[in-house]
């Protein structure tokens, strides 16, 4: 069965630097999204994105935030300068359509982003 | 704000018994809800989506019902076993793209 893929498992970075996390979605889904779970916390929408766009993204998504789809298969989280409290377990998640009847959301396994 | 409320945070049943978890949200204006399982320091796998048409979805042991006007949702695990130890989380669409999520419920089972 297609699932979600996501690199690497397990971040460290120190404060202040710059993460990637990447993504590579199910193959035919057309909408992917981020969400984070700081630990003991409810896991948190921070953008969705389709065409190449995003279409909506969170308060959480500042200008530290960014998203890419670099080419026909990946979907990256680009963390500019990271802080303490961007510590969390990062998801990727894709769906096939969206709208008014919302499709399943599948969700990848996480990363876990450390920050020093 | 959507707020949406697991109770309870944790529970544990002795194998064989019927687990029911509880989730309210406080915008009836729903489009979906999705339950799903979370394994410790795991990613989360989708167990059931409940389009706001419908009052109920089934999927083998896994029964979830949904009243809009009250704002609830309940899913049922029928003779639980040790292996449905997990916690189980509920998310909300208001038919954008963002899903709001329960805090979860954490279930133990014990053999």
């Amino acid at each position: 069965e297609p699932e979600v893929t996501q690199t690497p498992s397990h971040q460290v970075t120190q404060m202040g630097q710059e993460v990637i996390l990447r993504c590579v979605p199910i193959s035919n889904h057309l909408y992917f999204y981020w969400y984070r779970q700081i630990l003991g916390q409810k896991v948190e929408f921070l953008v969705s994105f389709y065409n190449n766009e995003i279409s909506e993204k969170s308060e959480i998504f500042d200008d530290q935030f960014s998203v890419e789809r670099p080419d026909g298969s990946n979907f990256t989280l680009k963390i500019r300068s990271t802080k303490l409290e961007d510590s969390a377990m990062y998801f990727c998640a894709s769906s096939r359509r969206q709208g008014p009847s919302t499709d399943t959301q599948y969700f990848g396994p996480g990363t876990r982003l450390t920050v020093l | 704000k959507q707020e949406v409320t697991q109770i309870p945070a944790a529970l544990s049943v002795p194998e064989g018994e019927n687990l029911v978890l509880n989730c309210s949200f406080t915008d009836s204006a729903i489009y979906n809800l999705q339950w799903f399982r979370q394994d410790p320091g795991k990613g989360l796998t989708s167990l059931l989506l409940i389009q706001s048409s419908q009052r109920e979805q089934t999927s083998g042991r896994l029964n979830a019902s949904l009243d809009k006007s009250s704002g609830r949702s309940t899913l049922y695990i029928a003779a639980s076993q040790p292996g449905d130890s997990a916690t189980y989380l509920c998310a909300v669409s208001y038919g954008n793209n963002r899903l709001a999520f329960g805090k979860g419920n954490q279930v133990v089972v014990i053999p």
